[in-house]
């Protein structure tokens, strides 16, 4: 089957750790990109990606940081700088233009 | 800069009846796509339609249909027969110059047995 998975659905950390979220694709797409979710809000690009060992910071990417070495993955670690962690993270991979999502998951920082 | 307005937060409809979204965006592209996305209480986002903006005919899948009037800049969905499982937020998205997407704040829809 092919698709994005991320995991875990539920990750829980204490205040000051970093965290890394994974996110990994099977359908050959060349871009992929991480969006933050708070309650009742839309989605906020965190950083994207178009190709292997490249990508750029979106709109809210203080904070975060990601790598892209392999063109299946696309990990996002949120750091200890990170102000207000807790979120819902979503990821996605696209063609040209149309974006598809993993699952999602949900970060509690206490 | 580019935005994405959806008007209306919240709605509720009877099961069975008709039900249409509102979207506006604001855009100088000449070329551009524009998306509805629905995301239900499992918070996968699912993509429910497309519109290439340079197509004048109007998209539909299924029950789902969208009026895109391109020198408004609207692109409002209509679901036909609502069912329970249309429950969601939607979210009105259009991409920008390099094809990433502009969303909307989502309107929530609640379909009532």
């Amino acid at each position: 089957d092919g698709g994005i998975t991320q995991s875990p659905k539920y990750l829980f950390r204490k205040e000051g750790q970093n965290v890394t979220l994974s996110c990994e694709q099977n359908l050959n797409h060349d871009a992929m990109y991480w969006y933050r979710q708070d309650p009742g809000q839309g989605l906020r690009l965190i950083y994207y990606s178009q190709i292997v060992n490249d990508f750029q910071k979106g709109d809210i990417a203080e904070g975060y940081s990601v790598s892209r070495e392999k063109k299946e993955s696309f990990p996002l670690t949120v750091t200890s700088a990170q102000k207000n962690p807790t979120a819902f993270y979503l990821c996605a991979s696209s063609t040209a233009y149309e974006q598809y999502f993993g699952p999602g998951t949900r970060l509690t920082v206490t | 800069a580019q935005t994405v307005t959806q008007s209306q937060p919240e709605m509720s409809v009877q099961e069975a009846e008709t039900v249409t979204l509102s979207c506006t965006y604001d855009t100088s592209e000449n070329n551009y796509y524009l998306f509805w996305y629905k995301q239900p209480p499992s918070r996968q986002m699912i993509l429910v339609i497309r519109q290439e903006a340079y197509k004048q005919q109007n998209a539909t899948e299924n029950r789902f249909s969208v009026n895109f009037q391109k020198a408004a800049k609207s692109f409002s969905l209509k679901i036909s027969d609502s069912q329970l499982g249309d429950t969601a937020m939607y979210f009105c998205a259009c991409t920008n110059s390099n094809y990433q997407l502009i969303w909307g704040a989502g309107t929530k829809l609640i379909i009532k047995p």
